[in-house]
């Protein structure tokens, strides 16, 4: 069965760092990975696909990368702005399945 | 237009109503979901239409009944509710078929309070 964990579970940085959000999986055989950002009592925003053939994904300020063999893969947020705190959460989609897996997430507040 | 649209944004009930959850989405994708997420939680997949088939019944008590009456739309009703069905419902759809490993895009969710 598949498992996504996310480290940490919360992160309070402040504002201008640049920072990391972690996502493993416990099986590889993955067809792609998407983080997703939601915001209080409000729905999810996709922020960056993996296709389980990629390394990595850029949007702006986003760029996610994708080690399918080691079942991990990273957020990375460049100049962090307190408009990006929200919980970020990591979802797999395994092989031969229409089930997106989702870790618990973790919790940003960027501080101005 | 990438959005997923949902009503109603809100909705209290008490047990004994009947109503129902509505999602539109007009990307021409071929799959949509239904979700539920409690608070603090990650959302847990509930229902799978592919080609307004349903192709995924995630063991939903029948108080929760699905319904695509075309590629565009899809419902849910609600009868006879629990107070612990209480959470937000989150819509999603994406544009692969068969195997749905394409993008999933979400609506912003109906929050529902059952009484």
């Amino acid at each position: 069965k598949q498992e996504v964990t996310q480290i940490p579970a919360a992160l309070s940085v402040p504002e201008g760092e640049n920072l990391v959000l972690n996502c493993s999986f416990t099986d590889s055989a993955i067809y792609n990975l998407q983080w997703f950002r939601q915001d209080p009592g409000k729905g999810l925003t996709s922020l960056l696909l993996i296709q389980s053939s990629q390394r990595e994904q850029t949007s702006g300020r986003l760029n996610a990368s994708l080690d399918k063999s080691s079942g991990r893969s990273t957020l990375y947020i460049a100049a962090s702005q307190p408009g990006d705190s929200a919980t970020y959460l990591c979802a797999v989609i395994q092989g031969g399945s229409e089930k997106l897996v989702f870790g618990k997430g973790t919790k940003l507040t960027v501080n101005p | 237009d990438t959005e997923v649209t949902q009503t109603p944004k809100h909705l209290v009930m008490g047990m004994t109503n009947k109503k129902s959850l509505k999602c539109e989405q007009h990307m021409g994708h071929r799959a949509m979901y239904w979700y539920k997420q409690k608070a603090k939680k990650p959302p847990e997949l509930m229902f799978v239409y592919s080609y307004e088939k349903l192709s995924i019944n995630e063991s939903v008590p029948s108080r929760f009944s699905p319904e695509c009456p075309n590629s565009s739309l899809l419902n849910l009703h609600l009868h006879a509710l629990q107070p612990e069905d209480s959470a937000l419902y989150l819509c999603a759809s994406s544009q692969e078929c068969r195997l749905c490993t394409g993008e999933l895009f979400f609506g912003e969710g109906s929050r529902l309070t059952v009484l």
